[in-house]
């Protein structure tokens, strides 16, 4: 596609349940990226993909957030037994590679109430 | 652990005036971009960086990065209300880039 799509842009859950966050990265970008984004702050990193293979995923916080990239495109973040403090800005990019410049989707902001 | 810092955290001028933002690190990083983030939306890459000292312009923006390239700064002149908005520096760190804290700049009119 044209750009990076991240749908749900809004999700709002109840403490506990689990969701399912979905990034469709430029066609041809190898790598793959997911931050997190509090009011004000600048993104944390949370994983990186590069194909099909988590490069890097030390920045999950904990075993509650997985994240998969089955075919090396669509990517999903998956977060169980939400938290409240979970709840933020969940932010996609994807790049040539890893030390291009990054292309960012519109985020989904994910709301544990 | 790399961390950026990016002062200041918040800046409010009028329409015209020239400001500067700073992006500190202890860390060496091969590139540094600046990305400019309005809300609602994800980071626009603005510019990247990967000499010691190098300097580039985008229009009435001109970055600079560190002699030692643990720093950079981004200098707006005659700044416009189109400039508002949350500005962030991300140095290259193992594979993946490390953003600062933000700088959250309103321009007035």
């Amino acid at each position: 596609g044209a750009g990076v799509s991240q749908t749900p842009s809004n999700k709002v859950t109840e403490k506990g349940k689990y969701v399912e966050l979905r990034c469709d990265p430029i066609s041809g970008h190898t790598a793959l990226y997911w931050y997190r984004q509090s009011l004000g702050q600048g993104p944390e990193f949370l994983i990186y993909f590069q194909g099909t293979g988590a490069a890097d995923d030390s920045g999950l916080p904990n075993d509650r957030f997985f994240a998969v990239r089955p075919e090396g495109s669509v990517s999903t973040l998956k977060i169980q037994r939400t938290e409240r403090g979970d709840s933020a800005v969940y932010l996609c990019a994807s790049s040539l590679t890893y030390n291009y410049g990054y292309t960012f989707g519109s985020g989904t902001r994910l709301t544990v109430v | 652990t790399q961390l950026l810092e990016q002062s200041p955290q918040f800046l409010s001028i009028q329409e015209g005036e020239n400001l500067t933002v700073y992006c500190n690190s202890s860390s060496v990083f091969s590139s540094l971009q600046w990305y400019r983030q309005e809300p609602g939306e994800g980071p626009v890459l603005l510019v990247t960086v990967v000499t010691g000292g190098e300097v580039k312009k985008l229009k009435r923006l001109t970055f600079q990065f560190g002699d030692a390239r643990k720093d950079s700064s981004l200098h707006i002149t005659a700044a416009q209300t189109g400039d508002t908005g949350l500005y962030l520096c991300a140095g290259l760190g193992t594979y993946k880039y490390i953003f600062g804290t933000g700088t959250r700049l309103k321009v007035l009119a």
